[in-house]
C-alpha cells in the first residue's frame, strides 16, 4: 500500500518568488512513480511534473522541479518564479509498479496562494 | 488532440434519484479510472476499467455504484438512489497503458450535488 503525506494546508508566497511545496510518502513497492498534479479554482485536474524511482536525475518541467530524495521519502515540488496564476491546490500522488495495476495515491493538497 | 472528456460538468439529483456520469478518454488511452474528490480533500480511486472489463473496483461501494466500459462509446459511472453523502467531485482519467510510469490525464470533473 502507498500513503502520500501533505503537512502544509496553505502556503503564501510572493510573486517572483520560489516556492517549495512538501510531500513525502510511503510505500513498500521497490519500483514507483511520483507525481505532482494542480488544481485551480476551475477544478480540472492539470498533471504538472512525474519522477520515477529509478530516475537519477530530478524531475524538472520549465518552471517546476521535484526534489526528490529517496533515503528521505520525499518528494517536494519546487515552483520557482511565482506568478499569480499559480495560485491554486497542489496534490502530490504516487502509484507503485510491481503491486499490479495500482491506481493513483494522492495527499490531501497544499493550497498555494500568490501574493502581488 | 482532444483531453479526455467528462459530461455533465454540474448535475444535481434528489435524494433517491439516479446519476450516470460519463467519460470519454484521451484518443488512443484504453484504460479509465474514476477517482472521487470530497470538498478540501485529495482524490480517492474507486474503479478502474479496460475496454469491456472491469480490472480493479476495490475502491467502490459496494452498492449502489457500478461502472462500465463498453466497446464503443464513453465509461459510465452509475450512482444509483443517490443520498447526500455521494454530493462530490468525480473525475475519469485515462491513460494508454498501466504502466507505473504512465501518466494519467484528469478530465475536468463532474460535481454533483445531491440536495
Amino acid at each position: 500500500a502507498q500513503k502520500i503525506t501533505q503537512t502544509q494546508p496553505g502556503m503564501f508566497v510572493q510573486e517572483k518568488e520560489a516556492v517549495t511545496l512538501d510531500c513525502t510518502y510511503d510505500t513498500s513497492d521497490p519500483s514507483y512513480g511520483l507525481f505532482w498534479y494542480k488544481q485551480p479554482s476551475s477544478g480540472e485536474m492539470i498533471f504538472l511534473i512525474y519522477q520515477g524511482s529509478y530516475d537519477q536525475q530530478n524531475a524538472t518541467e520549465g518552471r517546476y522541479s521535484l526534489n526528490f530524495q529517496k533515503a528521505r521519502k520525499s518528494a517536494n515540488l519546487v515552483i520557482s518564479a511565482s506568478q499569480l496564476g499559480d495560485s491554486a491546490m497542489y496534490f502530490c500522488a504516487m502509484r507503485g509498479w510491481n503491486s499490479g495495476n495500482t491506481p493513483l495515491v494522492f495527499g490531501k493538497g497544499t493550497r498555494l496562494s500568490v501574493i502581488a | 488532440n482532444a483531453g479526455v472528456m467528462q459530461n455533465p460538468r454540474h448535475l444535481v439529483r434528489r435524494r433517491g434519484q439516479e446519476a450516470r456520469l460519463r467519460c470519454s478518454p484521451m484518443k488512443g488511452h484504453s484504460h479509465v479510472y474514476w477517482y472521487r474528490q470530497l470538498p478540501e480533500e485529495g482524490l480517492k480511486f474507486m474503479v478502474y476499467l479496460q475496454k469491456e472489463n472491469i480490472i480493479d473496483e476495490s475502491g467502490m461501494p459496494k452498492e449502489r455504484f457500478s461502472a462500465e466500459f463498453p466497446k464503443e462509446g464513453p465509461s459510465i459511472l452509475r450512482i444509483q438512489q443517490v443520498v447526500r453523502g455521494d454530493s462530490a467531485a468525480y473525475f475519469c482519467a485515462s491513460s494508454p497503458r498501466t504502466l507505473g510510469r504512465d501518466t494519467q490525464y484528469f478530465g475536468p470533473g463532474t460535481r454533483l450535488t445531491v440536495l
